[in-house]
């Protein structure tokens, strides 16, 4: 069975200060997708990114930032410089052809970037 | 439209009462998920269909929910006797490929008095 586990709860920064996010993931299968979702106050839940097992080429957009390292079955997801508007939760979600590729996500963290 | 439309957007019910939520996803998108988010909690999976295969209802809490998807496209979750914890926000999505991201509505808010 797969599973993805975000062990931080809630993460509280000032703004511009760098923020990473933790998501450990498990699953037998060797073909797998990775994803990483973000719902901001407003409520709609906003894809952010998706990866795939045998991609482990590191990815930038703009001030985020993803890692994956399969060693550690992580995808890590940081946001550089912080702003208010980064507030929000951010879900780290796992999809194995085990589930039929059925998307799995972790409990959350909720960021909170303060003036 | 372009997004997974969900209706209605708020829903006030008495306990005892069946509520249908309904879910419009992205025309020709083959999977459809259902999730349900308590306040300040995070997404519950309740049930997923993928195509023509049987759908995943491993989620669902208990008999008294239950989903269909007429068509492959317009999904409709119905429960039926609701209780007071089953206030949430009932969330629908779709995506084109099994392996492909997933699109959410803006979610239904269902409150049981």
């Amino acid at each position: 069975a797969q599973k993805v586990t975000q062990a931080q709860t809630e993460i509280s920064v000032v703004e511009k200060e760098d923020v990473t996010l933790d998501c450990v993931y498990e699953t037998r299968d060797t073909t797998y997708y990775l994803f990483w979702y973000k719902q901001p106050p407003s409520g709609e839940l906003v894809f952010l990114i998706r990866r795939n097992s045998f991609d482990e080429q590191n990815e930038i957009s703009g001030r985020y930032s993803w890692n994956f390292q399969k060693s550690t079955s992580s995808f890590n997801f940081t946001i550089t410089a912080s702003q208010v508007v980064d507030s929000a939760v951010y879900f780290c979600a796992l999809s194995v052809i085990e589930g039929d590729y059925k998307l799995s996500f972790g409990a959350g963290t909720t960021v909170t970037v303060r003036a | 439209g372009a997004g997974v439309s969900q209706s209605p957007s708020n829903k006030v019910t008495e306990k005892g009462k069946d509520v249908e939520l309904r879910c419009d996803p992205i025309s020709g998108h083959t999977a459809l998920y259902w999730y349900r988010q308590s306040l300040g909690q995070g997404l519950e999976f309740l049930i997923y269909f993928q195509g023509n295969s049987a759908p995943d209802k491993s989620g669902l809490p208990s008999d008294r929910f239950s989903a269909e998807r007429t068509g492959g496209s317009v999904s409709t979750l119905t429960i039926q006797r609701t209780q007071q914890e089953d206030s949430a926000v009932y969330l629908c999505a779709s995506s084109s490929r099994r392996y492909s991201e997933a699109f959410f509505g803006q979610g239904t808010r269902l409150t049981v008095v």
